[in-house]
C-alpha cells in the first residue's frame, strides 16, 4: 500500500531552534510536497520539488528551507523557528503530474507548536 | 495569480439530506484540474473527486458529485444522503502549472 510518513505527529520546539521535519515515501515518486495548514486558511504551499536535488518556493517561502538529496526523502527545515510557525504540516507526493489522472499521497501531518 | 476560495466556513446538513458546498477559482490557464478534498479527524487527506477543465460533463463519484462552471470559475460539491461519514473539513483545490492550490476549507456537520 502507498505509504507517506511523516516522522512525528506531535512537535515542540522553543523559539529560535532549528526545526527539522522530515518526510519520506515509498512509491518512488517523483513529486513532493510541503504545505502548512491553519484554520481558516487552509493548506498553503510552501516549497516543492519535482527531482532529487531540485526545489521550487511555493507561496509562503519564507522562515523555510528544504532539502531533496534523495529521492524518497523530503525535508523542511526551519532555520530559527518563531512563533508564527506554529502550524500542522503536511507532506505529499506524487508520481508524475497532477494532469495525468495522478493522484496526490498526503501524510498524516506533524502538528509543530513553538514557544 | 492562482487562488482558490471557499466562503463557508462551517455548514450542517441533516443526515440522508443534500448539502452543496462552493467554491470559487482563479487561473490564467486555459488547461487546468479541480479536486475536492476531504479531511476527517485523522487528518488524513482523502481526495473525493477530481474534474478536468476542458470536460464539459460534471464528474460524479457515488454520492458525491460536482457542479463546474467555468465561465463563472465556480466548482461546487454535492453530497446526497449525507451520512455520518461525511462530518469532515473539505477542501476544494485547483492545479495548474505544477501547483497544487488549495482554499480556506469548510467544516462539514452531519446531525443524526
Amino acid at each position: 500500500d502507498v505509504k507517506v510518513t511523516q516522522s512525528s505527529r506531535y512537535l515542540v520546539k522553543r523559539t529560535g531552534e532549528k526545526v527539522f521535519l522530515e518526510c519520506v515515501q515509498d512509491m518512488d515518486h517523483e513529486n513532493m510536497f510541503w504545505y502548512r495548514q491553519d484554520p481558516g486558511l487552509g493548506l498553503r504551499l510552501i516549497y516543492f520539488s519535482y527531482d532529487v536535488k531540485m526545489k521550487e518556493k511555493g507561496d509562503i517561502p519564507e522562515g523555510y528551507s528544504v532539502s531533496r538529496e534523495k529521492k524518497e526523502r523530503f525535508s523542511l527545515i526551519l532555520e530559527s523557528a518563531s512563533t508564527n510557525q506554529t502550524s500542522m504540516y503536511l507532506c505529499a507526493s506524487s508520481l508524475w503530474s497532477l494532469a495525468t489522472n495522478e493522484k496526490l499521497f498526503f501524510g498524516s501531518g506533524t502538528q509543530l507548536s513553538v514557544l | 495569480a492562482q487562488t482558490v476560495t471557499q466562503s463557508q466556513p462551517e455548514m450542517s446538513v441533516q443526515e440522508a439530506e443534500t448539502v452543496t458546498l462552493s467554491c470559487t477559482y482563479d487561473t490564467s490557464e486555459s488547461d487546468y484540474y479541480l479536486f475536492w478534498y476531504k479531511q476527517p479527524p485523522s487528518r488524513q487527506m482523502i481526495l473525493v473527486i477530481r474534474q478536468e477543465a476542458y470536460k464539459q460533463q460534471n464528474a460524479t463519484e457515488n454520492r458525491f458529485s460536482v457542479n463546474f462552471q467555468k465561465a463563472a470559475k465556480s466548482f461546487s460539491l454535492k453530497i446526497s444522503d449525507s451520512q455520518l461519514g461525511d462530518a469532515a473539513m473539505y477542501f476544494c483545490a485547483n492545479y495548474d502549472t505544477g501547483k497544487l492550490i488549495f482554499g480556506q476549507g469548510t467544516t462539514l456537520q452531519v446531525k443524526p
